[in-house]
């Protein structure tokens, strides 16, 4: 059974630029959460998908953003980067919601930095 | 609203136990725990939800205590391969906020 899969591995963009990442999760699974992680500000949550449908959001601007599609693939877009979203963006996949007692499983991750 | 980790860093020798304690501000619903390696994505360890419960598997167990708001990760007769951070994750009990801990690194020494 594959994993869940994080495109592109690592990215470079410019302050001012957007980006759009993408996670394929685990085949089956319905939920699929993203996260930032900074040595400064640790891991943070960004928001949950369900069955296509956000069910929770985390305490970032309007400039993240996402999406879930029918087949259960994600993406994130960070719209105007700043120098602050460089970061690793973590997702993961389980296949009730995140709060229930299933297994999450990561993707390995995504390196963005914003130069 | 980010929990609290105690302690920050922990250094054990193969065969001892740790504990590792996650303490919030707010009531929870639920209380996640991961183990980060380094350069590695997190793992999910487990989830406890409202409840009291205590969870474990193999030697590491969890119990939640939400009169306290506190969840506790107990590591018993540790191995080389349990170093790495440790992280909580939080959701609340009215809305639907999830924070993480400030971790706990763990480092296990033969």
């Amino acid at each position: 059974k594959a994993g869940v899969t994080q495109t592109p591995r690592y990215l470079i963009k410019t302050r001012g630029q957007q980006v759009t990442l993408s996670c394929s999760p685990i085949s089956g699974h319905r939920s699929v959460s993203w996260y930032q992680q900074t040595p400064g500000q640790g891991l943070q949550f960004l928001f949950e998908y369900f069955s296509e449908t956000q069910r929770n959001k985390g305490n970032f601007p309007g400039r993240f953003s996402g999406r879930q599609f029918s087949n259960s693939r994600s993406e994130m877009n960070v719209s105007t980067l700043e120098l602050g979203d460089s970061a690793l963006y973590l997702c993961a996949s389980s296949f009730q919601l995140a709060t229930s007692t299933d297994t999450q499983y990561f993707g390995p991750g995504t390196r963005l930095t914003v130069l | 609203q980010q929990p609290v980790q105690s302690p920050q860093a922990v250094i054990l020798r193969e065969g001892e136990d740790a504990v590792i304690n996650c303490s919030s501000s707010k009531a929870l619903y639920s209380v996640h725990w991961y183990r980060q390696k380094h350069g590695e994505a997190p793992v999910f360890l487990m989830i406890l939800l409202k409840g009291g419960e205590q969870k474990g598997h193999d030697k590491i167990s969890a119990s939640f205590n939400e009169k306290k708001q506190q969840s506790s990760l107990y590591l018993t007769a540790s191995q080389l391969s349990y170093s790495g951070t440790y992280f909580c994750g939080t959701e609340g009990d009215t809305g639907n906020q999830f924070y993480f801990g400030t971790g706990t690194s763990l480092t296990v020494i033969p």
